[in-house]
């Protein structure tokens, strides 16, 4: 099974604030690394497919890049509305895996 | 528009048995792999199982084999999951997500989830 390692688990900003999640791979999956943001007591939301592709209707502050094993979101002029938990998911084979999300939390 | 729709969770007794579903409208519901996801309270995103849009190929999680049965009825759009076997690790929301190709495995649409409990 590939396992997906994110870092850091939680982190704190301010609004306006840039920040950076990374996601490792335990073996190489090319750009099938697909990231999605959860806000509390709802469902999950795609942001990014294919690494840095950005899903219809995602805002621009929203950025992802990687290959291979490693990767990063990138959320530039943090909104409130940003403040959720992410996670990244490799589609490059099954088993299907999720990373362990990163809290993202207002300062 | 895509909605999906997951019905069924409710309160089950260890050992117990259940039948989640997953109503599907906005799209051709045959020509896309569905999947089901849970997420344990307070935990994160696991991945349960996933059906082809031809329900031919099914794929599940090692935690769930044997025990869950994925399985979909294209003429009525619905995507099914039956619970066998029920443990309290199995107490969690249970997500159907649509994925962006007949066979893919990338997700793209997500339902509200449906909350299932294992307690006696």
């Amino acid at each position: 099974d590939i396992q997906m390692t994110q870092s850091p688990s939680s982190l704190s900003a301010s609004v306006g604030d840039t920040v950076t999640i990374t996601c490792r791979a335990s073996q190489g999956i090319t750009n099938s690394l697909a990231w999605f943001q959860q806000r509390p007591g709802k469902a999950p939301k795609s942001l990014i497919f294919a690494a840095s592709i950005l899903q219809s209707g995602v805002p621009s502050n929203f950025s992802g890049s990687g290959s291979g094993t490693d990767f990063t979101l990138t959320i530039s002029s943090l909104q409130p509305e940003d403040f959720a938990t992410y996670y990244c998911q490799q589609y490059s084979s099954y088993p299907i895996t999720f990373g362990q999300g990163t809290r993202l939390e207002i300062k | 528009e895509v909605q999906l729709l997951e019905s069924g969770g409710g309160l089950v007794q260890p050992g117990g048995a259940l039948r989640l579903a997953c109503a599907a409208s906005g799209f051709t519901f045959s020509g896309y792999a569905m999947t089901w996801v849970r997420q344990a309270p307070g935990k994160g995103l696991h991945w349960v199982s996933s059906i082809s849009g031809s329900g031919s190929s099914t794929y599940y999680a090692a935690s769930v084999k044997g025990r869950f049965t994925i399985s979909r009825d294209n003429s009525k759009n619905t995507l099914y999951l039956q619970l066998n076997g029920l443990t309290a690790d199995d107490t969690a929301v249970y997500f159907c997500a649509k994925s962006v190709a007949v066979a893919g495995k990338r997700l793209d649409s997500w339902g509200q989830g449906t909350l299932v409990t294992v307690s006696s």
